[in-house]
Order: C-alpha cells, then structure tokens, then sequence
C-alpha cells in the first residue's frame, strides 16, 4: 500500500465550482499533515496545514479524520488561477520524523 | 516576504561529473533539506540537515551524494559521479524551530547526459 495516496484526476471544473479532493495514508503514526499546491515545473507551495479539528483559509477547507486516516480539501468558488496539482503530504511517516511524504498529487483544471 | 532561493536553475552536466547545487534557506530557519522530483513522478526525500549533520536520509541519497554548509548561508548539495537517473528537479527546503512547515526553494533542473 502506498505510504500517501491521491486519485490523481484530472478533475476538470467550470469556474465557479466547489471541488473536492481526497487522500489516505498508510501510517497511524504520521504525525503532522499539509495540502501543497504545485504549478507545471514548480515548486511545490505550502497551501495549508492541516488539523485534527478542520481548518479553513478563504476557499478553502481542509479536514483531517484520524481514525480513517483520511485528509481532504474543499475547494469553494473555483477561480482560474486555481488550475493546478494539489500534494496531499505527510510527515512523521515511518522512521521519517522529519521528512515529507508526498502523494503524486490531483491535477486541477479549471475552466472558463 | 523570506524565501528559499536556488542556483542554478538549470544545470546539464555529462555522466560521471560532479555537480553542486546551491540554496540559501531562508535566514532565520535552522532546518534545512534535500527533495528531487524526477518528471511526472512524486516529489521525494533525499535528506534533511541539522546542527551540522544529517538528521535523515532516504535510500536515494547514497554515497554519491553529500551535503554541506560551508557558511551562514549557503546549503548545498554535492553528487560526486553524476548517472543519467539523477536527471531531476532539485528542490531545497527549509523550516523554523517553532513549526513543521517547509517551504520550498524553485528548485534546480538537473540535466545528465
């Protein structure tokens, strides 16, 4: 089973839609949990951390379910520039307490 | 608003060559690491950098691959005999003492042929 796993899309959206995305990790141990967002041949940027209680900036909304070991990402209101791909990422898997696991990402295409 | 840089963007080099790739985390961060992401693959862990020495590092980074901070500044990246397999986006990271959150420097496109 995949340390961090992601449907890898593409979702494919009109402007002004709500989206949501979906990951699961292997490990009941990881500890921390982000949502990045990564533009073609980008760096990936953090978008938001992610906790046990929900989190929400703007559009968007995050939410963490421990016991299924289950992330997602609400996205409300869609806008163009939204179009990219979004890292479901975990730390604290395994023995890696301080490395990043990264998912392969949903791709996002927003359209006009 | 601080930000992880990288030098340089690109870098093609020929097998067997060595290569350095240059960060400079964002200042007041102490963390520091090493990801690569090979085209259309996932963004993975080569190491991560701590008071002086490795804290951690994956299978990946073998003895080819080296780290150092020569000064305040300045993190890098050494890959002692380059193969066609380490051609891949080089990504810098940094964290501060008070979080988990890395950001990520633009990254160095690495070029083996």
């Amino acid at each position: 089973r995949k340390e961090v796993e992601q449907d890898p899309g593409p979702f494919n959206v009109p402007e002004g839609a709500t989206v949501a995305f979906n990951c699961t990790y292997s490990n009941s141990a990881s500890q921390s949990f982000f949502w990045y967002r990564q533009d073609c041949r980008k760096e990936p940027k953090l978008l938001m951390s992610v906790y046990s209680s929900g989190n929400e900036d703007g559009r968007f909304t995050a939410q963490l379910n421990r016991a299924s070991q289950y992330i997602s990402l609400l996205i409300r209101d869609s806008k163009l520039s939204d179009s990219a791909t979004y890292l479901c990422v975990v730390r604290g898997v395994n023995t890696g307490f301080q490395k990043l696991v990264f998912g392969t990402g949903t791709r996002l295409l927003v359209s006009p | 608003e601080p930000e992880v840089t990288q030098t340089p963007s690109h870098q093609v080099t020929q097998m067997g060559q060595e290569v350095i790739l240059r960060c400079v985390p964002i200042s007041n961060h102490l963390y520091f690491y090493w990801y690569r992401q090979i085209l259309g693959q996932k963004v993975e862990f080569l190491v991560s950098f701590y008071n002086n020495e490795i804290s951690e590092k994956s299978e990946i980074f073998d003895d080819q691959f080296s780290v150092e901070r020569p000064d305040g500044s300045n993190f890098t990246l050494k890959i002692r005999s380059t193969k066609l397999e380490d051609s891949a986006m080089y990504f810098c990271a940094s964290k501060g003492t008070a979080t988990y959150e890395q950001y990520f420097g633009p990254g160095t496109r690495l070029t083996v042929t």
